[in-house]
């Protein structure tokens, strides 16, 4: 079972920064929150992930909130390929990927 | 180049048919996986192999037979399909097991059951 909570949906417009959050209220000290996306018709995609302190890469920023009980998932300059299923996940490193229902984001022009 | 590749794109096919799905992965990877992502849009986690053993199987039915002939290859056998096997596939690899290790997906198999 998925150990997170995401809003079914955001809108964002292209551009802009979407924040798109993930509350994770029971994770325990070891445990890393990943961030996967999947655009339609297509497989997952890794975005990023990170223990407790804040990450960034080339796709997106990671800020986790000091308690880690909630993290946001930051795209910088959403544009319309952005458009995606948005999966927070949140596991130990031997655990296997347990996807929930995701946050369907829809960049708009 | 793909790094992880699965044919057929596309499978429709009779109930009670047997069929194969195919999967390659050219990243080197030790552990490859089968996903299934059923109507509702839930993607779930059927088996894990790691170096060609068996690591899960999630009480995905015995009609369903994974076989992996060497650590690039993972393949899906479906016996008796039946209406509710009607889903996309996907495959996906990482250099180890579990979530530490990012996993890369393929583009998916939709199978079609009539």
């Amino acid at each position: 079972d998925a150990k997170t909570t995401q809003p079914p949906s955001m809108d964002c417009a292209e551009g802009r920064a979407a924040n798109l959050p993930c509350n994770h209220s029971t994770i325990s000290g070891n445990e890393y929150v990943y961030w996967y996306r999947q655009i339609h018709s297509q497989g997952p995609q890794y975005i990023i992930h990170g223990l407790k302190n804040n990450e960034t890469n080339e796709m997106a920023s990671l800020i986790i909130t000091e308690d880690r009980k909630s993290s946001t998932l930051i795209l910088p300059h959403a544009t319309l390929r952005d458009t995606a299923v948005y999966y927070c996940i949140v596991g130990g490193g031997s655990e296997k990927l347990v996807f929930g229902k995701g946050m369907k984001l829809t960049v708009n022009p | 180049d793909t790094a992880v590749s699965q044919t057929p794109k596309y499978l429709v096919t009779q109930m009670g048919n047997d069929k194969s799905i195919k999967c390659e992965q050219n990243l080197g990877h030790d552990t490859m996986y089968w996903y299934k992502q059923d109507s509702k849009k839930f993607l779930k986690i059927m088996f894990s192999y790691n170096n060609k053993e068996l690591i899960i199987n999630e009480t995905v039915p015995n009609r369903f037979s994974p076989k992996s002939p060497d650590k690039a290859h993972l393949n899906l056998h479906i016996n008796s399909l039946e209406l509710g096997d009607s889903a996309v596939y996907f495959c996906a690899s990482s250099q180890n097991e579990g979530l530490t290790d990012t996993q890369y997906f393929g583009p998916g198999t939709r199978l079609t059951v009539l």
